[in-house]
């Protein structure tokens, strides 16, 4: 167990709408990553947050919004959602903000009808 | 834009045997993690080379770092059916302000009697 805890574990839901995906960092751990993982793009880096801020973007959709809270859990919104959206979204945290490894949630599997 | 290249992409060994995966990337690095995902799974942290010519062992798995030819091995020997998983390097694309790694697409590992 890494001690991230994601929820949902599955959501199902249909083109157009909009979900909310939540994880609970580590305990001590300030940042937090979400990563998409799908057969054809691999794991994919969304966006970083350190302590509340947004530190680093990746391949994230404007579609998609993420942010941290005071009590570090991190949210990933999805909207206006397309069949392409289906994924395992997954959580990570990490002490810092540099040079140690990620540990990673169980992730959310989203699928999009 | 930094490439992290794996190869193979598939591998179905033998018991006993020993192989090698080989991790490629395109930009100067100095951070190199290797993980393991089991089908359905999260992903757990394995290996953080952190220099040139870093190496480290963990049972029958070893990994190093070649900076200056941007390779990275994660070596097997005597495999047996527990190394069965998805084995992914990841690259530090670390900046001034925000840090995450990026992935290969991984290595499916079978070990077969």
């Amino acid at each position: 167990d890494s001690g991230v805890t994601q929820t949902p574990k599955h959501l199902i839901t249909a083109t157009g709408q909009r979900v909310t995906l939540r994880c609970s960092p580590r305990s001590g751990d300030l940042s937090v990553y979400w990563y998409q993982q799908s057969l054809d793009q691999g794991l994919q880096f969304l966006i970083q947050y350190y302590n509340g801020e947004e530190r680093a973007k990746g391949n994230i959709l404007e579609r998609f919004s993420a942010q941290q809270f005071p009590d570090l859990h991190s949210e990933l919104n999805l909207s206006s959602l397309e069949l392409g959206d289906s994924a395992l979204y997954f959580c990570a945290s990490s002490r810092g903000t540099g040079i140690s490894p990620l540990h990673f949630g169980n992730g959310t599997r989203l699928t999009v009808t | 834009e930094l490439k992290v290249e794996q190869n193979p992409l598939f591998l179905s060994m033998q018991e006993g045997k020993n192989y090698t995966i080989y991790c490629n990337y395109s930009t100067t690095s100095d951070r190199l993690y290797w993980y393991r995902q089991d089908p359905g799974k999260s992903l757990e942290s394995l290996f953080v080379l952190l220099s040139n010519g870093a190496v480290k062992q963990e049972g029958r798995l070893m990994a190093s770092l070649d900076t200056k030819a941007r390779l990275s091995t994660l070596h097997i020997t005597a495999a047996v059916h527990d190394l069965s998983a998805t084995y992914f390097c990841a690259v530090d694309i670390g900046s001034n302000s925000g840090y995450a790694l990026n992935f290969g697409k991984g290595t499916s590992l079978l070990v077969t009697p």
